[in-house]
C-alpha cells in the first residue's frame, strides 16, 4: 500500500462547478501538506502550502487538512477551463531533509 | 534566466549509451531533486541532493548517477540507457521551506 493514496480520475466536470480532490495518507507524521498543479507537457507548479490541520484559502482554491482522518482535500470554487490539469498532492514530516511525498495525482478536466 | 532550468527538453537516444541531463538553478538553494514521471506511477525520486557534495538515493537510482560540485547544478546521468529509462525527468529545488520547485522537464526516449 502506498504512502499516499489519491484518485487517478480522470474527473469531469462543467464550467462553474465546485471542484473536491482528495488525497488519503499513512504516515500520521506528515505535518507539511502541498498541492501541485501540473499542466500537460509541464513541470509541476506550487498551488497550495498547509501546515498541519486546519483551512486555507487563496481566491477560488481552499486546501484543507484533517489530521485525525489524515485525509487532505483541495477545493476549487467556480472553476474554469484553465484549471483542466493534473493535481497533485504532496507532504513531508519535520526535518525530512524537504523531501516530499507525492501523490500519483488526479487529472481534471473542467468542460465549457 | 531566474529560476529552475533543464536541458535538453527533449533527447532521443539509443539502448547503451551514456545521457546525462543538466539541471540549473538560481536560487542557491540547498536541496536539489531528480524524478522520473511515468503513467501510473507518478513521479519517483531518483536521487537528491541536500547541499554541493552531498548526494543520496532516493527511490529507484538504479542505472543513474549524480554529482553536485556546485550548488546550483544538478547533472543527471544515464550510465548505459535502457528502454525502461524512457520516460520524462524532473529536477526541483527547495530552499530554507520545504516546498519544492520543479523545472520544466526533459522528454527522453531511448530506442
Amino acid at each position: 500500500q502506498k504512502e499516499v493514496e489519491q484518485d487517478p480520475g480522470p474527473l469531469s466536470v462543467p464550467e462553474g462547478a465546485i471542484v473536491s480532490l482528495n488525497c488519503t495518507y499513512s504516515n500520521s507524521a506528515f505535518q507539511y501538506f502541498m498541492w501541485y498543479r501540473q499542466y500537460s507537457r509541464k513541470g509541476p507548479e506550487l498551488l497550495m502550502y498547509t501546515y498541519s490541520s486546519g483551512n486555507k484559502e487563496d481566491g477560488r482554491f481552499t486546501a484543507q487538512v484533517d489530521k485525525s482522518s489524515k485525509y487532505i482535500s483541495l477545493f476549487i470554487r467556480d472553476s474554469q477551463p484553465s484549471d483542466s490539469a493534473t493535481y497533485l498532492c504532496a507532504m513531508t514530516v519535520p526535518g525530512g531533509g524537504n523531501k516530499l511525498t507525492f501523490g500519483t495525482g488526479t487529472q481534471l478536466k473542467v468542460e465549457l | 534566466d531566474a529560476g529552475i532550468t533543464q536541458s535538453p527538453r527533449y533527447k532521443i537516444t539509443e539502448t547503451g549509451r551514456q545521457v546525462t541531463l543538466m539541471c540549473h538553478q538560481t536560487w542557491s538553494h540547498s536541496y536539489m531533486f531528480w524524478y522520473r514521471q511515468d503513467l501510473g506511477h507518478g513521479l519517483r525520486l531518483i536521487y537528491y541532493s541536500a547541499a554541493a557534495d552531498i548526494t543520496d538515493k532516493g527511490e529507484v537510482p538504479d542505472g543513474y548517477v549524480v554529482s553536485r560540485s556546485k550548488t546550483e547544478n544538478f547533472p543527471l546521468t544515464l550510465e548505459s540507457a535502457t528502454r525502461s529509462q524512457t520516460s520524462v525527468y524532473f529536477c526541483a529545488s527547495s530552499g530554507v521551506g520545504n516546498e519544492q520547485f520543479f523545472g520544466p522537464g526533459t522528454r527522453l526516449t531511448v530506442l
